[in-house]
């Protein structure tokens, strides 16, 4: 089945540090969202892509749609301590019209004050 | 507004026991999902709806059954707890299945020993 790969597994950075990572599959798809997952919450959406090569800004959050609609990047500019949690790329692949999500197996980013 | 519901938050089962994690949402959102989500491997999608009295199969459906006999619950039904089954599910639900973020409930952390 189509199937996410998110990388880094984990990060443990610095405050004030800027964060990448990125999600990326051997599929084509027309959506890409980025979501974040607090302790003992469910997971929120940060940022959606619809079109290849969109760059969205949401805060100090950057995202990009892939050129190829293979992959997508998102960056944390300047790093606070509430940035901790676990961040997941998702994708409705070919099933759009159920809303269902594929998900790659989070970005778990630790950050020192 | 409450969004998504979800209880118990914590369940302890032992093997063979049964029990009904309920979800409920009050934003009159058609579609409704099912995901566990074990460490370092995602969510993955176990049972959906895209409206009352219609169900369906996701990735790992096994061991579960589901009912929408309203727009609001989506109760998930285990008969046979079993050890594979400890993990943590969320109930989500979204008022479209494009361009509609999926709004999660806080999960329900299950322990089967």
């Amino acid at each position: 089945g189509q199937q996410l790969n998110q990388s880094p597994q984990s990060m443990f950075i610095q405050e004030g540090e800027d964060v990448s990572m990125n999600c990326t599959s051997s599929s084509i798809f027309n959506t890409w969202l980025w979501y974040k997952q607090e302790p003992g919450e469910g997971p929120v959406l940060l940022i959606a892509l619809y079109k290849a090569g969109e760059l969205t800004s949401n805060g100090r959050l950057t995202a990009q749609f892939g050129i190829t609609r293979k992959d997508s990047f998102l960056n944390i500019s300047a790093s606070i301590p509430s940035d901790v949690g676990i961040y997941f790329c998702a994708t409705t692949g070919s099933s759009s019209n159920t809303g269902k999500l594929i998900f790659g197996q989070g970005t778990t980013l630790q950050v020192k004050p | 507004n409450a969004g998504v519901t979800q209880t118990p938050k914590f369940r302890i089962l032992k093997i063979g026991q049964s029990m009904t994690l309920q979800c409920t949402q009050d934003m009159n959102h058609n579609y409704m999902y099912w995901y566990r989500q074990d460490p370092g491997m995602g969510l993955k999608l176990i049972y959906y709806s895209v409206g009352a009295g219609i169900t369906d199969k996701g990735e790992v459906p096994n061991g579960y059954n589901v009912s929408r006999s309203t727009t609001e619950d989506f109760p998930l039904r285990l008969e046979l707890a079993a050890p594979s089954q400890t993990s943590v599910y969320f109930c989500a639900s979204s008022y479209e299945p494009y361009g509609s973020p999926l709004h999660f409930g806080n999960g329900t952390r299950l322990t089967v020993t």
